[in-house]
């Protein structure tokens, strides 16, 4: 069974440039969440999916970051313009609800803005 | 609102000793809780989970924890450290399941031989 499938895996860009993120649920999971890391703030929530509907996004930074879940295969963290600022690891996980109680996260996409 | 504190951003061991990671909790319902391992490079792997019943709970790689109500601790534990077990944990709180993880800040485990 595949898990939690993120890409890119590594992504560099320039300030000002759009970056979009991408995660592919586990087959089934029907909750989906989106996580940055980062050495002074640890794992942060950022918004989460479920049934493809946002249910909270009180953590997206502002309003360069935005989600979207159009389907129950498919989500994308997008930012636009990035910042350095936005460097970070950005963790998408997954969940089966309603009896699910583990949340599964993929790899990371690891983002470096300069 | 939910909280996780992890005593102890960094804990040293040397190979068999005993490991002990702090973590205490904030919730204002009974809590689920979890303790995840991130290995460098790579993504979050649960390692254990406490939702009901047993207060002890026991994950994989030999380690366990302990649901302690009246301390709102949830503190991991492993008897005797091997080299594997360098990576960071990080301990999660949520008020019911399928809802989102509060994470705490981590704990960075070394082992040295």
């Amino acid at each position: 069974d595949a898990g939690v499938i993120q890409s890119p895996r590594h992504e560099v860009t320039e300030m000002g440039q759009e970056v979009t993120l991408r995660c592919k649920p586990i087959s089934g999971h029907n909750s989906l969440f989106w996580y940055r890391q980062t050495m002074m703030r640890g794992l942060e929530l950022l918004i989460y999916f479920n049934n493809n509907v946002p249910i909270d996004d009180s953590g997206m930074p502002e309003d360069r970051f935005s989600a979207k879940m159009p389907n129950a295969s498919f989500s994308t963290l997008k930012i636009q313009p990035s910042e350095p600022r936005d460097s970070a690891v950005y963790f998408c996980a997954t969940l089966r609800e309603p009896h699910g109680n583990t949340i599964y996260f993929g790899e990371g996409s690891w983002l470096t803005v300069v | 609102a939910q909280s996780v504190t992890q005593l102890g951003s960094h804990v040293s061991v040397s190979e068999g000793a005993l490991v002990l990671l702090r973590c205490n909790y904030s919730s204002s319902v009974p809590p689920y809780l979890f303790w995840y391992v991130q290995y460098p490079n790579q993504g979050l792997q649960l390692l254990l989970k406490y939702t009901t019943g047993a207060t002890l709970v026991k994950g994989i790689n030999g380690f366990e924890a302990e649901f302690k109500k009246s301390e709102t601790s949830f503190h991991l534990t492993k008897p005797s450290a091997h080299m594997s077990d360098a990576a960071e944990y990080f301990c999660a709180v949520s008020e019911k399941a399928g809802t989102a993880l509060i994470f705490g800040k981590g704990t960075t485990l070394s082992v040295s031989s």
